[in-house]
């Protein structure tokens, strides 16, 4: 069974970077079985995509912040990051890490992270 | 980019009602298609993915159909534990899209 957990600050100041990290368990991160991803949620909305690591190294994010978003692996640690730049209000939501098997047969998510941003 | 159209939003119903959500593609997405349930509070879990596969431990009363761009989360038979909001997702070509969500809540 693998299993997600995110960590990070809760709190973000305005024009920094949020930053958090995804610790797996359960599974190799340099397996070719699974994508490694983040969804967002902002309060009382719907899902929102963030980006996808496919087992072929390739990053994909959603256009809408592509422009500020760095998705990463770290194989010594078997975690995979997140990084969103330039954060305003509107980036204040609850972020769940994700992994599905190559397949979609398997889906997994974190717990999530309530991430605020304000000064 | 892709977008989904999912209907309704909010939606009430009964205990033993057949339930219907529907999500519209904005262009194909052959079989690239999931549905997932939320509680409040609780973490998003997978319940259909490839338009029709049901994950291990989901009930049988819940069922996926489509094609193209259109697709179909049923519930045969609305269980009190049921009650949630709902998403389809689209993950074709790398990019993902979910809908806006539908609210199942008690009549």
């Amino acid at each position: 069974q693998v299993q997600l957990q995110e960590s990070g600050p809760g709190l973000v100041r305005p024009s920094e970077t949020l930053s958090l990290t995804c610790t797996v368990s359960g599974a190799s991160i340099s397996s070719t079985r699974y994508y490694w991803g983040w969804i967002r949620q902002s309060p009382g909305k719907g899902l929102d995509w963030i980006g996808t690591i496919y087992d072929s190294g390739s990053i994909y994010q959603n256009p809408s912040l592509r422009s500020r978003v760095i998705l990463s692996l770290d194989t010594s640690k078997n975690h995979f990051s997140l990084e969103l730049s330039s954060v305003t209000a509107a980036d204040t939501a609850v972020y769940y890490c994700a992994s599905q098997s190559w397949n979609w047969g398997e889906s997994y998510w974190g717990q999530g992270a309530l991430v605020t941003v304000s000064s | 980019d892709i977008q989904m159209t999912q209907s309704p939003s909010a939606m009430s119903a009964s205990i033993g009602d057949r339930v219907t959500i529907t999500c519209r593609a904005s262009q194909g997405v052959s079989s690239d298609l999931a549905w997932f349930q939320q509680k409040p509070g609780k973490v998003p879990k997978c319940l259909i993915y490839s338009i029709s596969k049901l994950h291990s431990g989901v009930p049988s009363r819940f069922s996926g159909s489509g094609s193209g761009t259109e697709f179909t989360l049923t519930i045969s038979s609305l269980q009190p534990e049921d009650f949630a909001t709902y998403y389809c997702l689209q993950h074709h070509s790398h990019s993902w899209t979910f809908g806006q969500g539908t609210k199942v809540d008690i009549k």
